[in-house]
């Protein structure tokens, strides 16, 4: 069974700083993906990142940054040069293998990040 | 893209009515379709995944004769709440991913904006 724990429910940065949001999972298969989510107040889920279990290099997109632990199986997400419209709720999420044909996505309970000015 | 609507936005309906949620992929075609429901302040809690052209594979709880899916074609997925009730009021939210076999493909889910739904 997978499993995705995220240990932080709320978080607070100032703007222009640098936040980490915790991720960490649990998984027996060796194929698998990790995704990071947000989720502004709109109710919206936007894709912000992805990293493969076999990548070697941990993935970025433009502020986002995957800090990829396979041995310790965290998936910390990075957001650089924090803006205030990068406060909203944030999850993890794991797509395992397939099962029965489908490739499911576990979601981790979500961290509220809130920018300060 | 990969970009994912969703209609209506918000519904308020009657107890004992139906309500029909639509998800269109609009620039992609999306094997499957994936249905989700959340509480507030919760996370996703996925009710059940379609495939195109085949009967949807419901999560353990959820009865699929009370929320009835549709998956007409590639680019589009229905989710029908039968008879609703006030506990069926909920936030639900669709997610398309694209074909196998793409170069790149990743297992991405794409999110639509999700719909609102209020049963009085």
């Amino acid at each position: 069974a997978q499993k995705i724990t995220q240990t932080q429910p709320g978080m607070f940065v100032q703007e222009k700083e640098a936040v980490t949001l915790d991720c960490t999972y649990d998984t027996s298969d060796p194929s698998y993906g990790l995704f990071w989510y947000k989720q502004p107040s709109s109710g919206e889920m936007i894709f912000l990142i992805y990293q493969g279990s076999y990548d070697q290099q941990n993935a970025t997109e433009g502020r986002y940054s995957l800090n990829f632990q396979k041995a310790r199986k965290s998936a910390n997400l990075v957001i650089s040069a924090s803006q205030l419209g990068d406060s909203a709720m944030y999850f993890c999420a794991m797509r395992g293998p397939k099962d029965g044909g489908y490739q499911k996505v576990t979601f981790g309970t979500g961290t509220k990040l809130q920018v300060i000015p | 893209g990969a970009v994912v609507s969703q209609h209506p936005s918000w519904v308020i309906c009657k107890s004992g009515t139906s309500v029909k949620i639509e998800c269109r992929s609009l620039d992609f075609q999306a094997t499957t379709m994936f249905w989700y429901r959340q509480f507030p302040k919760q996370s996703l809690m996925l009710m059940a995944t379609s495939n195109e052209g085949s009967k949807a594979t419901y999560e353990q709880g959820v009865e699929k004769d009370k929320f009835l899916i549709n998956h007409a074609s590639l680019t589009l997925s229905t989710l029908t709440v039968t008879s609703a009730h006030p506990e069926d009021s909920s936030f639900y939210i669709c997610s398309a991913s694209r074909l196998p076999g793409l170069a790149g493909a990743t297992g991405t889910q794409y999110f639509g904006p999700g719909t609102r739904l209020l049963v009085l």
